[in-house]
């Protein structure tokens, strides 16, 4: 079945310095979405990426949408405390189910 | 409107003994999922149930496991002679599948305790 990847697993930040997390899908995938959950709490959507080679904004956030439509990236410029957190990508969706990656949690220090 | 629910909040079991966790969905959404999330770990997807279509159980770890859904409403997940090994947060999600963008909204979970 579809498998979703992501690395790393685990980044620790300084607050301030840049992060990325990579996601990669064994089939092409419809679309991309990626979700946020906090210490403690459910995941929580951030953005869904559709296009091939797509990328979209969110202030300091930035997610990429392959060319092949197989793999993903968010980036985060400038980490802060506040982006503490597991960041999941998931593929498919719609009439399909959704297939979540395997998630990179993140760490800031202050 | 009201996001998705899920009952109890907190279980705790003793091992041997059945459970039953709630998830009450979005109203209008016809996708439902069940996952598991154990502590620091991934989202272990469990079942999927979209509309009328027989639901995907590619998920459920064991034959302990099992869940239903009425319609497009409520979903039960019934673990039966929990083990220790089923301690975990419980998370449901919703989504209207329609095709378009398809946000998946979580409930808060349960989390579970098996002693």
């Amino acid at each position: 079945g579809q498998q979703v990847m992501q690395i790393p697993q685990y980044q620790h930040v300084q607050e301030g310095e840049d992060f990325t997390t990579y996601c990669n899908s064994s089939t092409t995938l419809s679309n991309i979405q990626w979700y946020k959950q906090r210490p403690g709490g459910h995941p929580v959507f951030l953005i869904q990426l559709v296009k091939s080679g797509e990328v979209k904004k969110q202030k300091r956030l930035t997610f990429q949408f392959g060319e092949a439509k197989k793999n993903s990236s968010l980036h985060i410029t400038a980490t802060q405390t506040t982006d503490v957190g597991t960041y999941f990508c998931a593929g498919g969706g719609g009439f399909q189910k959704l297939v979540f990656g395997t998630g990179t949690r993140l760490l800031v220090s202050p | 409107g009201a996001g998705v629910s899920q009952s109890p909040s907190n279980k705790v079991t003793e091992k041997g003994k059945d459970v039953e966790l709630r998830c009450d969905p979005i109203s209008g959404h016809t996708a439902l999922y069940w996952y598991r999330q154990s502590l620091g770990q991934g989202l272990e997807f469990l079942i999927y149930f979209q509309g009328n279509s027989a639901p995907d159980k590619s998920g459920l770890p064991s034959d302990r496991f099992s869940a239903e859904r009425t319609g497009e409403s409520v979903s039960t997940l019934t673990i039966q002679r929990t083990q220790q090994e089923d301690s975990a947060v419980y998370l449901c999600a919703s989504s209207l599948a329609t095709g378009g963008t398809d946000t998946q909204y979580f409930g808060p979970g349960t989390r579970l305790t098996v002693l």
